[in-house]
């Protein structure tokens, strides 16, 4: 099994739309959570850090369920910009950054 | 400020060559990371330095593949010989505290090797 397991898409949404990623991790020991953002040809970028009581940031929402080792984000109002692949990111114990292999998502006119 | 700064951007090369792939961390960060980015697995951690000093390099493939970070403003991964399966984009990524983001990549080197 994966350390971190995401749905690869690709997500085909309309602009304006809500969309939600999950990721779920494997190693129950994992402190903290993130999620990046990777344009396509790009390098990847810290989109927002994920905390257990949840956190919003603009029109972006993540949380966190550490009983189900469970990650989501939640993009309201799409914009075509949103278009990208959406990284969750697990830190480990031991100090390791483990990325999934990302959520394609594509915003359409 | 300048980011983190990796050399190539692109590199072409036979099997069985040489590859050697460049980085320079942002300064005043202690921690360097290296990760090699394919469809198939994604952003995999080859990788990484702490005050110049490996930590963990778990995630190198195979004796083909070493590292090395002579000091806090530059790092070396290094493929001898290369294959065919090496190729990818290689990462580079810097922070203050190790696996405190942001981790903050550089563009990457792409890697063809034919």
């Amino acid at each position: 099994r994966k350390e971190v397991e995401q749905d690869p898409g690709p997500f085909n949404v309309p602009e304006g739309a809500t969309v939600a990623f999950n990721c779920t991790y494997s190693n129950s020991a994992s402190q903290s959570f993130f999620w990046y953002r990777q344009d396509c040809r790009k390098e990847p970028k810290l989109l927002m850090s994920v905390y257990s009581s949840g956190n919003e940031d603009g029109r972006f929402t993540a949380q966190l369920n550490r009983a189900s080792q469970y990650i989501s984000l939640l993009i309201r109002d799409s914009k075509l910009s949103d278009s990208a692949t959406y990284l969750c990111v697990v830190n480990e114990s031991t100090d390791k950054l483990i990325f999934g292999t990302g959520t394609r998502l594509q915003v359409f006119p | 400020d300048a980011g983190v700064i990796q050399s190539p951007r692109h590199e072409v090369t036979e099997m069985g060559q040489e590859v050697t792939l460049r980085c320079k961390p942002i300064s005043g960060h202690n921690s360097l990371f290296w990760y090699r980015q394919t469809m198939m697995r994604g952003l995999e951690l080859l990788i990484y330095f702490n005050n110049n000093v490996p930590i963990d390099d778990s995630g190198m493939p195979e004796d083909r593949f070493s590292a090395k970070m002579p000091n806090a403003s530059f790092s070396t991964l290094k493929i001898q010989p290369s294959e065919p399966r090496d190729s990818a984009v290689y990462f580079c990524a810097s922070s203050f505290i190790p696996g405190d983001p942001p981790q903050h990549f550089g563009d990457g080197t792409r890697l063809s090797i034919l």
